[in-house]
């Protein structure tokens, strides 16, 4: 129940592509969505975050896209550029405690 | 300093080491935690510290010690460590009072046990 899952696991889109990366969770006490950036050699850095009362929010070109019944939530990266190249995790928690993180997408931008 | 510091970035220990990881924050968190970060493996969490005390510790090993001193510092110490625990240990902080649910994540050591 705790688990959060991840697909893709690896994913290549051209430069000005739209990239999507989707999660899925099984605990309904989940209240808070992060999406997290890792680059090489750094540790992940919050990118953009939904509470469950909206079914969308968007950050720039970053999207995300949270369906409740379903219990799964996307990240959408619009124009998505070279320097967008990073693994990406999502992750969920319940009253911001905990986060339990997916495994994480291998993004690459090919220019 | 801003953010979270780790230190040191990386680390080579023999399994009858005993050796201390290193993490300050100074963002003015209340909670700290604790990740292990392996390859293919999702981050799993360790330890969480809230307003110093352990809040949770889940199910590591005992060659895994965290100390949590003040609110700004966590270390994490082992001994007797085996090669499988070779991994990138993540420390993270956050404010859980004023509903703002995001961590702040160190740069990590790199620890390889040989």
């Amino acid at each position: 129940q705790q688990q959060v899952k991840q697909s893709p696991q690896s994913l290549i889109v051209q430069k000005g592509g739209i990239s999507i990366i989707n999660c899925a969770y099984e605990n309904t006490a989940f209240d808070y969505f992060p999406w997290y950036q890792q680059f090489p050699g750094k540790g992940p850095a919050l990118l953009i975050a939904i509470r469950p009362d909206v079914s969308e929010k968007k950050e720039g070109r970053f999207t995300i896209s949270f369906n409740k019944s379903a219990k799964q939530f996307s990240l959408h990266i619009m124009d998505s550029q070279p320097g967008d190249s990073a693994t990406y995790f999502c992750a969920a928690s319940e009253w911001a405690q905990k986060l339990v993180f997916g495994q994480g997408t291998r993004l690459t931008i090919n220019p | 300093e801003t953010g979270v510091t780790q230190t040191p970035r990386h680390l080579v220990m023999g399994m009858t080491n005993k050796k201390s990881l290193k993490c300050e924050q100074h963002l003015g968190h209340n909670a700290m935690y604790w990740y292990k970060q392996s390859a293919k493996k999702p981050l799993e969490l360790m330890f969480v510290y809230n307003f110093k005390e352990q809040t949770e510790n889940n199910s590591v090993p005992s060659r895994f010690s965290p100390e949590c001193p003040n609110s700004s510092h966590l270390f994490l110490h082992l001994h007797t460590l085996q090669p499988e625990d070779s991994a990138l240990y993540l420390c993270a902080s956050s404010q859980v009072s004023t509903g703002d649910y995001g961590y702040t994540f160190g740069s990590g050591t790199r620890l390889t046990v040989v």
